[in-house]
C-alpha cells in the first residue's frame, strides 16, 4: 500500500517562527498536494506539485511557501506563523497528472497550534 | 467553478440501518469521484474510487454510485454499525486537476 507519512502528528510554534511541515510518500508519486482543514471551511488546497522542484499555487498560497528538492518529498513552510494559521495540515499524493486513475491519498495530518 | 455539496451534514442512525449518503456537484467534466472516511482528529482514508468512465463501485458494505449527467454519487453503508461512526467527504477531480472536497457528512451509528 502507499503511504503518505507526515513527520509530526502535533506541533505547537509561537507567532513568527519559521514552521516546516514534512511530507514523505513512498510509491514514487509525481503528483503531491498540501491542504488545510478548518470547521466550517472543509479543506483548502494551498499548494501542489507535479514533479521535482515544480510548485503551483492551491487556493490558499498566502503566507506558505513549498519546496521539492526530492520526488518523494514536499514540504509546507510557514515563513513566519501566526495564529490565524492554526489548523489540521493534510499532505497528499497522486500517481497520475490530470488523468489521475488511481485516486489520492492522504496522510495521517499534522495539527498545528500556533500560540 | 466546481463546487460539491453534501446532504446530509450530519446523521445519526441506529445499528443495522442501512444508509445513503449524497454528494453533488456543480460540473459534469470531472475525471473521477473519490470517497474519504475521516474519524476524528485523524487524516483521510479512501473508501472507493469511481473513474468518470463508471457507474459505480463495490467494497464490503459499501457502494458507490456516480450519474455525471446529473451531477451526483452516493455512497451506500449496508447494515451500519457503531464503527461507521466517522465523517464521510466526497470529492471530484475536476477538469484541472484539482481535487475539490464538499463539507462532509458526519455518521453517528447508535448501537
Amino acid at each position: 500500500d502507499v503511504k503518505v507519512t507526515q513527520s509530526s502528528r502535533y506541533l505547537v510554534k509561537r507567532t513568527g517562527e519559521k514552521v516546516f511541515l514534512e511530507c514523505v510518500q513512498d510509491m514514487d508519486h509525481e503528483n503531491m498536494f498540501w491542504y488545510r482543514q478548518d470547521p466550517g471551511l472543509g479543506l483548502r488546497l494551498i499548494y501542489f506539485s507535479y514533479d521535482v522542484k515544480m510548485k503551483e499555487k492551491g487556493d490558499i498560497p498566502e503566507g506558505y511557501s513549498v519546496s521539492r528538492e526530492k520526488k518523494e518529498r514536499f514540504s509546507l513552510i510557514l515563513e513566519s506563523a501566526s495564529t490565524n494559521q492554526t489548523s489540521m495540515y493534510l499532505c497528499a499524493s497522486s500517481l497520475t497528472d490530470r488523468a489521475n486513475n488511481y485516486g489520492y491519498t492522504f496522510g495521517s495530518g499534522t495539527r498545528l497550534t500556533v500560540v | 467553478k466546481q463546487e460539491v455539496t453534501q446532504i446530509p451534514a450530519a446523521l445519526s442512525v441506529p445499528e443495522g440501518e442501512n444508509l445513503v449518503l449524497n454528494c453533488s456537484f456543480t460540473d459534469s467534466a470531472i475525471y473521477n469521484l473519490q470517497w474519504f472516511r475521516q474519524d476524528p482528529g485523524k487524516g483521510l482514508t479512501s473508501l472507493l474510487l469511481i473513474q468518470s468512465s463508471q457507474r459505480e463501485q463495490t467494497s464490503g458494505r459499501l457502494n458507490a454510485s456516480l450519474d455525471k449527467s446529473s451531477g451526483r454519487s452516493t455512497l451506500y453503508i449496508a447494515a451500519s454499525q457503531p464503527g461507521d461512526s466517522a465523517t464521510y467527504l466526497c470529492a471530484v477531480v475536476s477538469n484541472t486537476g484539482k481535487l475539490i472536497f464538499g463539507q462532509g457528512t458526519t455518521l453517528q451509528v447508535k448501537p
